[in-house]
């Protein structure tokens, strides 16, 4: 089936600890997206990549970094410089330049320690 | 700097009630507009988009939404709601810059009583 994969589902971090959260896509999208949803506050705009090897800072990249080596895999890592990284990340894929459908993966609950 | 802002915060309605759900967004470009949901475990889904032509789109499960240029506004409308769209719905735009980048609003948690 395709679709997109977030691993894993649940994620915790201890203070000063770097983490990755890992999201594949077998969709053959070229643009990619990373979220970071808050009760009440809606999806937040980390990063986005429209294609292999280049990616854009979103409203919030602050503690935050990512890279695009291959076009299914868009990981993203949570530095110690992000000071309040508990929350629900959502990525997501699309067909750039005329983003009709967003298609999301499943999310991963980071929590911290 | 480009946001969507949604109305409501949490709206309660009892079974066959009418759901409107308030979207507005602050850019003076090119827009596409959209509205997903996201069901209790599920993952966020598209409900219905808007790109051009008729400003009155329609989604799946007998939802709706107009397009109102002048008042920046993508309301969300169903006549007749069912327990079953008891979720959390957003509102979302995609801005024509130099690259495509999907704003969302905050959301708006529905919940429907039976």
């Amino acid at each position: 089936d395709g679709g997109i994969t977030q691993s894993p589902k649940y994620l915790f971090r201890k203070e000063g600890q770097n983490v990755t959260l890992s999201c594949e896509q077998n969709l053959n999208h070229d643009a990619m997206y990373w979220y970071r949803q808050d009760p009440g506050q809606g999806l937040r705009l980390i990063y986005y990549s429209q294609i292999v090897n280049d990616f854009q800072k979103g409203d919030i990249a602050e503690g935050y970094s990512v890279s695009r080596e291959k076009k299914e895999s868009f990981p993203l890592t949570v530095t110690s410089a992000q000071k309040n990284p508990t929350a629900f990340y959502l990525c997501a894929s699309s067909t750039p330049y005329n983003n009709e459908k967003l298609f999301f993966g499943s999310g991963t609950q980071l929590s911290v320690l | 700097a480009q946001s969507v802002s949604q109305h409501n915060h949490h709206v309660i309605l009892s079974e066959a009630a009418s759901l409107e759900l308030g979207c507005n967004y602050s850019y003076g470009g090119t827009v596409n507009l959209f509205w997903y949901v996201q069901y209790p475990g599920q993952h966020l889904q598209l409900l219905l988009k808007y790109f051009s032509g008729d400003p009155l789109v329609k989604g799946i499960k007998g939802f709706e939404a107009e397009f109102i240029k002048s008042k920046f506004s993508f309301n969300l409308r169903k006549p007749s709601v069912q327990w079953s769209d008891t979720a959390e719905y957003f509102c979302a735009v995609s801005v024509k810059t130099s690259y495509d980048k999907v704003i969302f609003g905050p959301g708006t948690s529905l919940s429907v009583i039976p």
